[in-house]
């Protein structure tokens, strides 16, 4: 099947900081990314949808200017975590899909410890 | 709203034990709903799906029948290994939309 790389699979930084995320699919043209985040013990939740050459699509209560995301290529979409802080520390997962978005591909996840 | 609720976990079994991981959710409309599987170090893999009421999804030896008059999408499977252990998500994804909505995640823990 197709494959969706992150990277990294994790890191810690210090309060006040960015950090970006990179989400790649490996072997197919994604038109669609989306981008989710999973607290301990909770479920994934969809935090913005993004379209190759298009702005982002944020869900409500999703700050976008902390939250930046760049789908720049068909291959490549990044999250950066603006300013980060202790309560962004979470699981930040990214899916692809491709033109015909029956079936979206996971990366492996991302685990933000911001100290 | 949209919602998926699913079994706690974790859940530990014994190989060849029958699995039941119980799923129900909350949507407006006719939702396509989907079994998840994310296996150590792994992203989340599509283990199988179901688009309308009464269809059964089925792989691996996993099944799950879409049953809208109890608004339940449970997974089964009638022996289990050690190679099932790994953490299952229920999700459902609404008529016309692209975004899944996703329970907490059941772990599953399949010992010798």
């Amino acid at each position: 099947g197709a494959v969706v790389s992150q990277h990294p699979s994790r890191v810690i930084c210090k309060s006040g900081t960015s950090v970006k995320i990179e989400c790649r699919s490996l072997d197919f043209q994604a038109t669609t990314m989306f981008w989710y985040r999973q607290f301990p013990k909770q479920s994934l939740m969809l935090m913005a949808t993004s379209n190759e050459g298009s702005k982002a699509t944020y869900e409500q209560g999703v700050e976008k200017d902390k939250f930046l995301i760049n789908h720049a290529s068909l291959t490549l979409s990044t999250l950066t975590v603006t300013s980060a802080h202790p309560e962004d520390s979470s699981f930040y997962i990214c899916s692809a899909s491709d033109a015909g978005q029956e079936t979206q591909y996971f990366g492996p996840g991302t685990r933000l410890l911001v100290l | 709203g949209n919602s998926v609720t699913q079994m706690e976990g974790p859940v530990t079994l014994s190989e060849e034990a029958f699995l039941t991981i119980n799923c129900t959710y909350t949507a407006t409309g006719y939702p396509s709903l989907f079994w998840y599987v994310q296996y150590p170090g792994e992203g989340l893999q599509l283990l199988l799906k179901a688009t309308k009421a009464d269809d059964k999804g089925s792989n691996k030896g996993f099944e799950a029948t879409y049953r809208k008059e109890t608004t339940s999408f449970h997974l089964e499977k009638g022996s289990v290994q050690v190679s099932d252990s790994a953490v299952y998500f229920c999700a459902l994804r609404k008529t016309g939309a692209n975004n899944l909505f996703f329970g907490t995640g059941t772990r599953l823990t399949v010992i010798p």
